[in-house]
């Protein structure tokens, strides 16, 4: 079966300080992985996925993530955070063999961004 | 990018009726569509896999007489919550999936129901 355990519920950082949000999965087939963003009452954005190839992922609006097979880890991270970067983050990763389709979320993280 | 719609994106209804939710693919046609449920401060959890045409297949857990979901045509996929009461209310999320199948799940902008 497939799970995602995302560290800490709320992470808070200051404008142009380091992003890093954690997550931890677990897979008995090779995962596909993703990062979600969620901003208030709305539905999810892709922001970077990871299926197969190059372990160091680019998304948009400056996020990446590196896939640590060893760690079973998908952490996400920007070197500067701006404030429109506040909202929830979450991890995914596919549903057993079932290609990018079922996904299983992790709690989600909330980045809350002070100036 | 692909876009999907809901709506309606606000509804609240008094227990007992019926609400219906539904989930446009704008530009695209979506083989597959899939309806979430996000509780407050939590995440989201896969009720059910809508597949044009066929039934659709629900998660564990999930009662499909009482979450009815319908695919009608290629482009749109409904959710009927079936004698709602209060405990049904929640943030309802549908994603949909291009027939080319390019890797990427297209959200909706969710669909928050309160139920009175």
């Amino acid at each position: 079966a497939q799970s995602v355990t995302q560290l800490g519920s709320h992470v808070s950082v200051s404008e142009g300080a380091l992003v890093l949000l954690r997550c931890n999965y677990s897979s008995s087939v090779p995962p596909y992985l993703f990062w979600y963003v969620q901003y208030p009452n709305q539905g999810l954005q892709l922001l970077l996925k990871y299926t197969t190839g190059a372990t160091l992922v680019k998304g948009i609006n400056g996020f990446e993530a590196e896939f640590k097979k060893s760690e079973t880890s998908f952490h996400l991270t920007k070197p500067s955070a701006h404030m429109s970067d506040a909202a929830e983050y979450f991890c995914a990763v596919t549903k057993g063999n079932t290609g990018f389709q079922k996904l299983v979320f992790g709690t989600g993280t909330r980045l809350l961004v002070s100036p | 990018g692909a876009v999907v719609s809901q709506h309606p994106s606000w509804v609240i209804c008094k227990s007992g009726t019926s609400v219906k939710i539904e989930c446009r693919s704008l530009d695209f046609q979506a083989t597959t569509m899939f309806w979430y449920r996000q509780f407050p401060k939590q995440s989201l959890m896969l009720m059910a896999t809508s597949n044009e045409g066929s039934k659709a297949t629900y998660e564990q857990g999930v009662e499909k007489d009482k979450f009815l979901i319908n695919h009608a045509s290629l482009t749109l996929s409904t959710l009927t919550v079936t004698s709602a009461h209060p405990e049904d209310s929640s943030f309802y999320i549908c994603s949909a999936i291009t027939s080319q199948n390019t890797g990427e799940l297209f959200f909706g902008e969710g669909s928050r129901l309160t139920v009175l």
